[in-house]
């Protein structure tokens, strides 16, 4: 059974950079998975960001990008703010089916 | 405006059945790749079906089998067809649409779902 993991948590400073990792038990995460990234906020509908792996909607502030980073699918966040404390989901392909990660609850201490 | 509009959640006892319905506006579901997501109270999300443009679906294994997507053209609509359905079923489904390499990029409010006796 295929599992996608995500950090848990993680915490990080305004104006600080952070990344957050995906990772596949299939293996590497290739361009092939498509990654794409969501933020959700308490009570709220989750929110995409990145689609197939680096590229931003429209609606993304500058400050977060993606990437595929040693195996992983990435999501990095620099020049942190307050109300980017969330939770974040990442999703990756599996031939047709879609499987999303546990998120990661970022705080901004 | 895209606007995706769930109904049909609500408490249903375990081994019963529920269709969920995704009334979209603003673009038309057989052009765009249609899903159900679900999150469990307190839990992460979790991927359950797409309906491609093509009409090829998949589901999540925990729900293959029991779930069924379909769409209604002429009701610019999307369904969710739940049976036997489990305690562990309980969750905000959300109807979401998007196209290749971007399934997910709308989003509806989502409709609630109870499984218990």
């Amino acid at each position: 059974q295929t599992v996608v993991t995500q950090e848990p948590s993680l915490t990080v400073s305004p104006g600080g950079t952070v990344i957050l990792t995906c990772a596949s038990s299939t293996g590497a995460v290739t361009t092939g998975h498509y990654a794409n990234w969501f933020q959700q906020k308490f009570g709220q509908a989750p929110r995409a960001l990145i689609y197939s792996t680096s590229n931003m909607h429209s609606w993304a502030p500058a400050r977060f990008s993606g990437s595929l980073l040693g195996g992983k699918a990435a999501l990095t966040l620099s020049g942190v703010q307050p109300e980017d404390e969330a939770e974040y989901y990442c999703l990756l392909y599996y031939g047709g089916a879609w499987m999303f990660g546990g998120g990661t609850k970022l705080t901004v201490l | 405006e895209v606007q995706l509009v769930e109904s049909g959640g609500g408490l249903i006892q375990p081994g019963g059945s529920l269709r969920l319905s995704c009334a979209a506006s603003g673009f038309t579901v057989s052009s765009n790749y249609m899903n159900w997501v679900r999150q469990a109270p307190g839990k992460g999300l979790e991927w359950v079906s797409v309906l491609y443009t093509s009409g090829n679906t998949y589901y999540a294994d925990s729900v293959k089998g029991r779930f069924t997507i379909s769409r209604d053209n002429s009701k610019n609509t999307v369904y969710l067809q739940m049976n036997s359905l489990r305690a562990e079923d309980t969750a905000i489904y959300y109807c979401a649409r998007g196209e290749f390499g971007r399934p997910l990029d709308d989003w509806g409010q989502g409709t609630l779902v109870t499984v218990s006796s």
